[in-house]
C-alpha cells in the first residue's frame, strides 16, 4: 500500500516570501500521479498542482512549482511570492496508475502568510 | 466552484441515526468518489463508483453504504451513527474511472456532526 508522508504539521511564512512544503511518499510501482490540493477555510479541496511521474520536468502553475525527486520519492510544492489567500491547509496526494483513481492523502501542512 | 454539488452542507444528528449523504458530479463525469476527513483519520478514501457499479472500496466501515444511480448522482448512507463517525465527508468526481484523465474535483463536503 502507498503511503504519503507530510512532515511539517505548520509553517508560516511573510507575504511575498518563498516557501516549500515537503512531501515523501512510498510505492512500488514505477507510473503514478502526484498532486497538491489546498484546503482554505471555506473547506472546498483544491487542486494546485499535479505531476505524472513518467515525466521528468517538474511542473509549474504560475507561481507554484514542485520539485519532484522520483529516485527520493520525494514531491515538495514551492509557493513564490506568497499571497495572504494563500493561506490553508495543502495537502500532498498520491494515485496508482493502475486501475482506479482514488487519492492517497498525506497529514496536510498548515500554511500561514503573514502580512 | 467545482461543478460537484453536495447537500446538505451540514447534518447534526443522534447517535444511533441513519443519514443520508448527496453528491452530483459534473457533468459528463462518470466516475464518484467518496472520501471522509476527520480529525484523528485525516483524508480517507472510501468508495469509488464508476457509471453505476462499485469500482473501488477503502476504509469504509459496513454500517456504510453508497450507490451511483443512472443520473450519476450518488449517496452515501451512514446507519447506526456514532460520536466518531463525526467528520467532513466529501464527494469528488473525474470524467472516467480509467486513469486517462486523473484530476479529480472535489465538492465543498457535508459536515456531519453526531451527537
Amino acid at each position: 500500500a502507498q503511503t504519503v508522508t507530510q512532515s511539517q504539521p505548520e509553517m508560516s511564512v511573510q507575504e511575498a516570501e518563498t516557501v516549500t512544503l515537503s512531501c515523501t511518499y512510498d510505492t512500488s510501482e514505477s507510473n503514478y500521479y502526484l498532486f497538491w490540493y489546498k484546503q482554505p477555510p471555506s473547506r472546498q479541496m483544491i487542486l494546485v498542482i499535479r505531476q505524472e511521474a513518467y515525466k521528468q520536468q517538474n511542473a509549474t502553475e504560475n507561481r507554484f512549482s514542485v520539485n519532484f525527486q522520483k529516485a527520493a520519492k520525494s514531491f515538495s510544492l514551492k509557493i513564490s511570492d506568497s499571497q495572504l489567500g494563500d493561506t490553508a491547509m495543502y495537502f500532498c496526494a498520491f494515485m496508482s496508475d493502475f486501475g482506479n483513481e482514488k487519492l492517497t492523502f498525506g497529514t496536510g501542512t498548515r500554511l500561514t502568510i503573514i502580512p | 466552484d467545482s461543478g460537484v454539488t453536495q447537500t446538505p452542507k451540514h447534518l447534526i444528528t443522534a447517535t444511533g441515526q441513519r443519514v443520508t449523504l448527496r453528491c452530483s458530479p459534473r457533468s459528463g463525469d462518470l466516475s464518484v468518489y467518496w472520501y471522509q476527513q476527520s480529525l484523528d483519520q485525516g483524508l480517507q478514501f472510501l468508495i469509488q463508483y464508476y457509471n453505476g457499479e462499485e469500482r473501488a472500496k477503502g476504509n469504509i466501515l459496513e454500517r456504510f453504504s453508497a450507490q451511483q444511480f443512472p443520473d450519476l448522482h450518488s449517496e452515501l448512507n451512514l446507519s447506526s451513527l456514532e460520536l466518531g463517525d463525526s467528520a467532513l465527508y466529501f464527494c469528488a468526481s473525474s470524467p472516467d474511472g480509467q486513469g486517462f484523465n486523473t484530476e479529480a474535483f472535489f465538492g465543498q463536503g457535508t459536515r456531519l456532526t453526531v451527537v
